[in-house]
């Protein structure tokens, strides 16, 4: 049963260090997502890649954030350097080409102090 | 722009209760409609879809039906169970960028207790 995976499923840092998010998407899925979740916003998309090219990335904050997607087996969110509101669930999903359904990972939990 | 409004929880039930939980749409274009659901400690997973008007999408005794003419996706149940315990969350595709991007509700809890 193929899923996405997401590393660290935790994480807790103090603001000011950098954090780094890592993504495996399903194999052959070539749509890749990552979303933010917070209890005030709900869940937001903040970029997207397809076959790794960026196709969207208005909603995340420039400054701060940046995603890219080394190989097709691997995809990263990074926020540098890291904030107290940056604290929420971080969700990586994948999309099979020509399927408008997407597959998302367990999340990583992210806590900024 | 598109959006999706969805009924406000937490909706709290007793076993073997009927569910519905309302969602309404705005959207250029004719879009896809989703459910998914997220169990605690989970990510989303899509419950159920439809892709044109008057479809219904069905899952694990859920349905939802599209209505053009309501811009409706409501969610149902006929008996809920403890384990469907968890948050729904209703969604359409942008066809403006091929069907791939989605707009989100804002999640409705659901509790079911024994």
């Amino acid at each position: 049963d193929a899923r996405v995976t997401q590393t660290p499923r935790h994480k807790v840092t103090e603001m000011g260090q950098e954090v780094t998010m890592r993504c495996q998407p399903i194999l052959g899925h070539n749509t890749v997502f990552w979303y933010r979740q917070t209890m005030m916003q709900g869940l937001e998309l903040l970029a997207y890649f397809r076959n790794r090219a960026p196709l969207d990335d208005s909603g995340m904050p420039k400054d701060r954030f940046s995603a890219e997607m080394p190989d097709a087996t691997l995809a990263t969110l990074k926020i540098q350097p890291s904030e107290p509101r940056d604290s929420a669930v971080y969700f990586c999903a994948s999309q099979p080409g020509g399927e408008d359904t997407q597959y998302f990972g367990p999340g990583t939990r992210l806590t900024v102090l | 722009g598109n959006s999706v409004t969805q009924m406000e929880g937490p909706v709290t039930l007793s076993e073997e209760a009927f569910l519905t939980i309302n969602c309404t749409y705005t959207a250029t274009g004719y879009p896809s409609l989703f459910w998914y659901v997220q169990y605690p400690g989970e990510g989303l997973q899509l419950l159920l879809k439809a892709t044109k008007a008057d479809d219904k999408g069905s899952n694990k005794g859920f349905e939802a039906t599209y209505r053009k003419e309501t811009t409706s996706f409501h969610l149902e149940k006929g008996s809920v169970q403890v384990s469907d315990s968890a948050v729904y969350f209703c969604a359409l595709s942008d066809p403006n960028f091929g069907n791939e991007k989605l707009t989100f509700g804002t999640g409705t809890r659901l509790t079911i207790i024994p």
